[in-house]
């Protein structure tokens, strides 16, 4: 697609629950970001693929959240057992590559906003 | 993990005037990124600073990079109402990962 694709777009969800969240990256790209975005502020990382392998998963908040990716496509996260804490916008990210010390660009989709109820 | 921090927070401005906001680190960064965010949109991408003292322009957006790479500003003059959202900083602490500032809130008074 043209851009970063997420969905669901909205989800209210029970406490307790178990929800799954989807992106879909930009064609050809090879890396694919998660970050959290609490109500009013910054965004914290969660997970970064390269690929389908996930080098760096230091940023999941518990073992209640986990993610996928199949091969240099769709990405899934999951969080288990949701808690109120748990409601914020979840932003998927793509890039070209993920690597090389000039960076590059990262095309953010428009978020999953998750409320925990 | 790499720590940028911004300041101000918050910036409330005047429809017309100028402002700042900075970008700070403890450690030299290999490089920058400037995102925007619009209220209830998501962060997109701005410019981004590679070279010691680098200075890029972007009509009423100036971003300058410093010359010890360890801080970076945005300067807009002439603010107008479109230039309402977070600005955020983004520095990468290894060859991937991207952290980003707590963000500058602006919001214009006409």
């Amino acid at each position: 697609g043209a851009g970063v694709s997420q969905s669901p777009s909205n989800k209210v969800t029970e406490k307790g629950k178990d929800v799954e969240l989807r992106c879909d990256p930009i064609s050809g790209h090879t890396a694919l970001y998660w970050y959290r975005q609490r109500l009013g502020q910054g965004l914290e990382f969660l997970i970064y693929f390269q690929g389908n392998s996930a080098p760096d998963k230091s940023g999941l908040p518990s073992d209640r959240f986990s993610a996928e990716r199949t091969g240099e496509s769709v990405s899934t996260l999951t969080i288990q057992r949701t808690q109120q804490e748990d409601s914020a916008v979840y932003l998927c990210a793509s890039s070209f590559s993920g690597t090389g010390r000039t960076g590059n660009t990262i095309y953010f989709g428009e978020g999953s906003w998750l409320t925990v109820v | 993990g790499q720590q940028v921090m911004q300041i101000p927070q918050y910036q409330h401005v005047q429809e017309g005037e100028d402002f700042t906001t900075y970008c700070n680190s403890s450690t030299t960064l290999s490089n920058i990124q400037w995102y925007k965010q619009r209220p209830g949109g998501h962060p997109v991408f701005l410019i981004q600073l590679v070279k010691s003292g680098e200075v890029k322009k972007q009509k009423r957006l100036t971003f300058q990079f410093g010359e010890a790479k360890k801080n970076s500003s945005l300067h807009i003059t002439a603010t107008q109402t479109t230039d309402v959202g977070t600005y955020f900083c983004a520095a990468r602490s290894n060859d991937y990962k991207l952290s980003f500032g707590a963000g500058t809130t602006v919001t214009v008074r006409a």
